[in-house]
């Protein structure tokens, strides 16, 4: 099946500093990427839809010049959180289009941790 | 996208069937039933998706009721690295298909 690939896996930064976290798919190309957060014993929540050559689109409440996205290729989709604070803390997931498929590739996700 | 009830938590003996069920009693004509998992900290994974009619693949069996209102997850012979979250979700198969609306899905735990 298609591989998308996240890094790092974990990253732990102070608060107050950015962070990027990578999404790439590794053997298929995506013009559309997805990025997700999910909070300890909670379910997936989509964040925004990463769009290559153009703006993303944010989900309702999520803050766009926080969470900031970045789609330079049809292979890579970036999300840094600026400004991290500890409730930034949690499991940031993306996923990936491929033209011809029904289901959804996701990456193996990024615990961020905000001290 | 229409809405699905699933129960919060389930338990299975290794190596029998597990049976993961769904309700989507509000699922349109043109409406798949997709079925995803989520091992502890990783990201979720695609298992099968099916309109009307049952399907199987490598990895598990998807029965979807007459009235396509309910659906049935199986796991035929469940191992403990079937131990997941496991998310039934109901979608157009469009090409968007990496957005996704998460429930809380049910926990199954498959025990020794």
């Amino acid at each position: 099946g298609a591989v998308v690939s996240q890094h790092p896996s974990r990253v732990i930064c102070k608060s107050g500093t950015s962070v990027k976290i990578e999404c790439r798919s590794l053997d298929f190309q995506a013009t559309t990427m997805f990025w997700y957060r999910q909070f300890p014993k909670q379910s997936l929540m989509l964040m925004a839809t990463s769009n290559e050559g153009s703006k993303a689109t944010y989900e309702q409440g999520v803050e766009k010049d926080k969470f900031l996205i970045n789609h330079a290729s049809l292979t890579l989709s970036t999300l840094t959180v600026t400004s991290a604070h500890p409730e930034d803390s949690s499991f940031y997931i993306c996923s990936a289009n491929r033209d011809g498929n029904t289901e959804a590739f996701f990456g193996q996700g990024t615990r961020l941790t905000v001290v | 996208d229409a809405k699905t009830t699933q129960p919060t938590s389930m338990d299975c003996a290794e190596g029998r069937a597990a049976n993961l069920p769904c309700n989507h009693s509000t699922i349109s004509g043109n409406e798949y039933v997709y079925w995803y998992r989520q091992i502890h900290s990783q990201g979720p994974q695609y298992i099968i998706h099916g309109l009307k009619n049952n399907e199987t693949n490598e990895m598990a069996s998807l029965i979807i009721t007459e009235d396509r209102k309910s659906s049935t997850l199986i796991l035929p012979h469940a191992t403990l690295r079937d131990t997941a979250v496991y998310y039934c979700i109901v979608r157009v198969a469009t090409s968007n298909t990496g957005k996704l609306i998460f429930g809380q899905g049910t926990t199954l735990q498959v025990k020794p």
